[in-house]
Formats: structure tokens, C-alpha cells, sequence
């Protein structure tokens, strides 16, 4: 399978507790993005890398969000102090040029 | 700002109509580009189409079609002879600029129930 994975494809956690999530972009695609969807709810644009930088970040991005794409290859998502809040699927999209941009599965995140 | 708007929240036919999902969209660029997305109840955003705006030409994939018209800033999405297998939610969504066109602004989608 050659698509954009996603790991863990969901994750329960406490309040308070910190998370990280993974994407594993298609290959050769030199642009990741992430999305956060809430039920009954389009995606909403978090942030944007092209290969290492991260070029963008909405203002839905706390400060309690970050993400890395370290090596240009796989990006990685970390959200510290979990609230209620945050409870929403969390999706990974990639691109190259004038393909895509690609979804991921998601990574379904409850926090209690 | 960019806008995507999806007015119909959910559509029922029965098998083998023919259906058309509405999408309007507002944006101040001249280049830009829409995408439609399929989700189905697994929940994966499939990738079903990407137009940009310098391409006004309909477009047609099997039983899928596409109208875009930029004079009323729409761009439909017409399934012919629904299945079953067409029920999901549909998202229109709109990226402003060709150098980062997967930063898109999504509707709130459309749910389509095909009933055998």
C-alpha cells in the first residue's frame, strides 16, 4: 500500500496527558499537511510542511500543538496537556505538485 | 477569506437516480483550485477530483461528472445512476494559490443516502 498512513488509528487518553501522532506521507511527496475534523464538519486546515519547514500554521494551532516533519520524510504531531476540546479525528494529507493532495485514514483522538 | 458552501446537508435517492451535489464557493484570488472529496463510513478522505480555476472544462470519470461554472462560482458534482456504494459524505473544498494547494478550506459536506 503505497498511500498516507496514519498511526495510532485512534487513541483514548485522560485530560491532562500529553499525545503524539504519525503520518507517513506518500513517497516523494514533498508536502504534508495536517487537518483536524470534528463530527458533522469539514476538515479544518492545522498546518502546512514542504519537505522539513513548516511553512504555515492556522490560529487553531495552540500553543500546545506542535509538529515536525524532521527529515522531510514522516511528520509527527504532539499535543501536550489534552483537553475535552481536542477530541476530534486528526488527518494527514500529502502532495506533490500538481497531485493531490492525498488523505490519510486518520487518527481518531477522545480525550476523557 | 475563502468560503465553501455546501447547502444541502443530506440527500436520500433510490438506486439509479441520477443526483447532483451543489458547491459555491467565494475567494478573491484568481488562482486557485476546487477539489471534491468522497467520505465513506470508514471515514478515509478519498480523493475524487482537483480542478483549478483556469480549467473550465466539465469533466466526466465514469458515472462521475463535474460542472464548473466560474460565473456563478460553482462547482457541481453530478453522480449518474447512483449505488448503494455511492452513500457517503461528499466535501467541496477551495485552496487559494497554486504553490500550496493542499491548504483548503472544506464545506461542511453533503450526506448522501442511496436506498436500494
Amino acid at each position: 500500500d503505497t498511500g498516507v498512513s496514519q498511526d495510532p488509528r485512534h487513541k483514548i487518553t485522560k485530560r491532562g496527558q500529553n499525545v503524539t501522532f504519525r503520518c507517513d506521507p506518500i513517497s516523494e511527496h514533498n508536502r504534508l499537511y495536517w487537518y483536524r475534523q470534528t463530527l458533522g464538519q469539514g476538515p479544518e486546515f492545522l498546518t502546512y510542511f514542504q519537505n522539513e519547514a513548516q511553512l504555515e500554521k492556522s490560529r487553531l494551532l495552540s500553543d500546545r500543538f506542535s509538529a515536525e516533519r524532521p527529515k522531510g520524510s514522516f511528520s509527527t504531531l504532539e499535543i501536550q496537556r489534552t483537553e475535552q476540546g481536542d477530541s476530534a479525528m486528526y488527518l494527514c494529507a500529502s502532495s506533490l505538485d500538481r497531485q493531490g493532495p492525498y488523505f490519510g485514514p486518520g487518527t481518531r483522538l477522545t480525550v476523557l | 477569506a475563502q468560503k465553501v458552501t455546501q447547502a444541502q446537508t443530506e440527500i436520500s435517492v433510490v438506486e439509479k437516480e441520477d443526483v447532483t451535489l451543489d458547491c459555491v464557493y467565494e475567494t478573491r484570488d484568481t488562482t486557485y483550485y476546487l477539489f471534491w472529496y468522497k467520505q465513506p463510513p470508514s471515514g478515509e478522505l478519498v480523493f475524487l477530483i482537483r480542478r483549478n480555476s483556469f480549467d473550465e472544462q466539465n469533466e466526466i470519470s465514469g458515472r462521475y461528472s463535474w460542472n464548473f461554472q466560474k460565473s456563478t462560482s460553482s462547482f457541481n458534482f453530478t453522480i449518474t445512476a447512483s449505488q448503494v456504494v455511492d452513500s457517503a459524505v461528499y466535501f467541496c473544498a477551495l485552496s487559494e494559490r497554486d504553490t500550496n494547494a493542499g491548504k483548503s478550506t472544506f464545506g461542511d459536506g453533503t450526506t448522501l443516502t442511496v436506498k436500494p
